[in-house]
């Protein structure tokens, strides 16, 4: 079984200054997908950035950026220029590649970031 | 985007009785989809797996005679909380994927269980 390990129960950062997030975690699969998602006060998942395990490349969308270490079970999440807006915790997440179907997602414990005016 | 819409928001019950939480893909065909839990202050986990079509299949430790999901067409799964209990109240969410080769899922906004 795969799982998912946030270190970081609690983060604060700046406004318009860089946070980074970490995440860890074990796998003896080659092929899968890792996530960030965010949920704010309202409880609605939204995603923030998929990373194929396959992909050299680290993904980025926008403000937000991951550090993808294959061989270290690594995945951090960086978000730059931090807006009010960015407040809420972060789940890490894993998911099997190709499973059938059946596969749902594995989540960290999550880690609440503020962010201070 | 596709949407998932989940229903009730919230839901409050007397001990014992049970209640349907409803989970709809409204703008594509959910083959695929997911029941999680989340207690306060806690992160999420996968209760079961539903194929449209098929038998759920629950995650070890999940009573499945008490969590009844029925995934009977594309576009709706349900899950049943059976003989409801205090222990039961939890924040509920599904999410819906089209196709095996989609990587992501997309979730409802949740639905807050209070047993009482």
């Amino acid at each position: 079984a795969q799982t998912v390990t946030q270190s970081q129960p609690e983060m604060s950062v700046q406004e318009a200054e860089t946070v980074t997030l970490s995440c860890t975690y074990d796998t003896s699969e080659s092929d899968y997908y890792l996530f960030w998602y965010k949920q704010p006060p309202s409880r609605q998942m939204i995603l923030v950035i998929r990373q194929e395990a396959y992909k050299q490349q680290n993904a980025t969308e926008n403000r937000f950026s991951v550090n993808f270490q294959k061989a270290a079970k690594s995945f951090s999440l960086k978000i730059s220029d931090s807006q009010l807006g960015d407040a809420a915790m972060y789940f890490c997440a894993y998911r099997s590649w190709g499973a059938g179907g059946a596969d749902g997602l594995t989540f960290g414990k999550g880690t609440h970031l503020i962010i201070q005016p | 985007g596709a949407v998932v819409s989940q229903h009730p928001s919230w839901v409050i019950c007397k001990s014992g009785t049970s209640v349907k939480i409803e989970c709809r893909s409204l703008d594509f065909q959910a083959t695929t989809m997911f029941w999680y839990r989340q207690f306060p202050k806690q992160s999420l986990m996968l209760m079961a797996t539903s194929n449209e079509g098929s038998k759920a299949t629950y995650e070890q430790g999940v009573e499945k005679d008490k969590f009844l999901i029925n995934h009977a067409s594309l576009t709706l799964s349900t899950l049943t909380v059976t003989s409801a209990h205090p222990e039961d109240s939890s924040f509920y969410i599904c999410s819906a994927r089209e196709g095996t080769e989609v990587a992501e899922a997309f979730f409802g906004q949740g639905t807050r269980l209070t047993v009482v």
